[in-house]
């Protein structure tokens, strides 16, 4: 299985809801990341978790709450996003940190209305 | 890390070979040049990586220069599935940040 899995691939929301982003792996990883992604852009960092803690954050707004609960899932939680914020979400895995062979998901498509 | 420099478009006929320069000219020593490529409403995939030999797997072929100051990615037939933003990076070994840079959107005519 070389699969990162991200749920749902789309998602439209208000600016005062609060929703969930999950991604998961089962290729042992131990490494995880969320990119953002604008259209016509390349993928913009937000987050690295290493070993189930996080390691980087991109000064990303604390409106992004980045989770990691167990070594297969990463979540991101998400609470009163601004219209802007319509991206492309990329969820990616690695061996390690150390090991930029990154396998990345198909992405959620969110829109904030 | 590295800056690289990318043509923003190329294009390339069906069957021949696309190859895809990149600059890096402030390359230091440990520091490695890898490929992703992103198909249109996918999610970025891993090519090739190299330090200063040439590489080759069963996608691409990546040539570094003697001076490791810049690299052209070959993909030997191209198809029209290779149509993609291709992304060049440099990155330290050890370093924990995958920076994509703007990219080459490559486009396959049949």
């Amino acid at each position: 299985d070389t699969e990162v899995t991200q749920t749902p691939k789309h998602l439209v929301m208000g600016m005062t809801n609060k929703k969930s982003l999950k991604c998961e792996q089962h290729m042992g990883h131990r490494a995880m990341y969320w990119y953002k992604q604008k259209a016509k852009k390349p993928p913009e960092l937000m987050f690295v978790y290493s070993y189930e803690k996080l390691s980087i954050n991109e000064s990303v707004p604390s409106r992004f709450s980045p989770e990691c609960p167990n070594s297969s899932l990463l979540n991101l939680h998400l609470h009163a996003l601004q219209p802007e914020d319509s991206a492309l979400y990329l969820c990616a895995s690695s061996l390690e940190t150390v090991n930029t062979e990154a396998f990345f998901g198909q992405g959620t498509r969110l829109t904030v209305v | 890390d590295a800056k690289t420099t990318q043509p923003p478009s190329m294009d390339c006929a069906e069957g021949r070979a696309a190859n895809l320069p990149c600059n890096h000219s402030t390359i230091s020593g440990n520091e490695y040049v890898y490929w992703y490529r992103q198909i249109h409403s996918q999610g970025p995939q891993y090519i090739i990586h190299g330090l200063k030999n040439n590489e080759t797997n069963e996608m691409a072929s990546l040539i570094i220069t003697e001076d490791r100051k810049s690299s052209t990615l070959i993909l030997p037939h191209a198809t029209l599935r290779d149509t993609a933003v291709y992304y060049c990076i440099v990155k330290k070994k050890g370093a924990q940040k995958l920076v994509f840079g703007q990219g080459t959107r490559l486009t396959i005519n049949p």
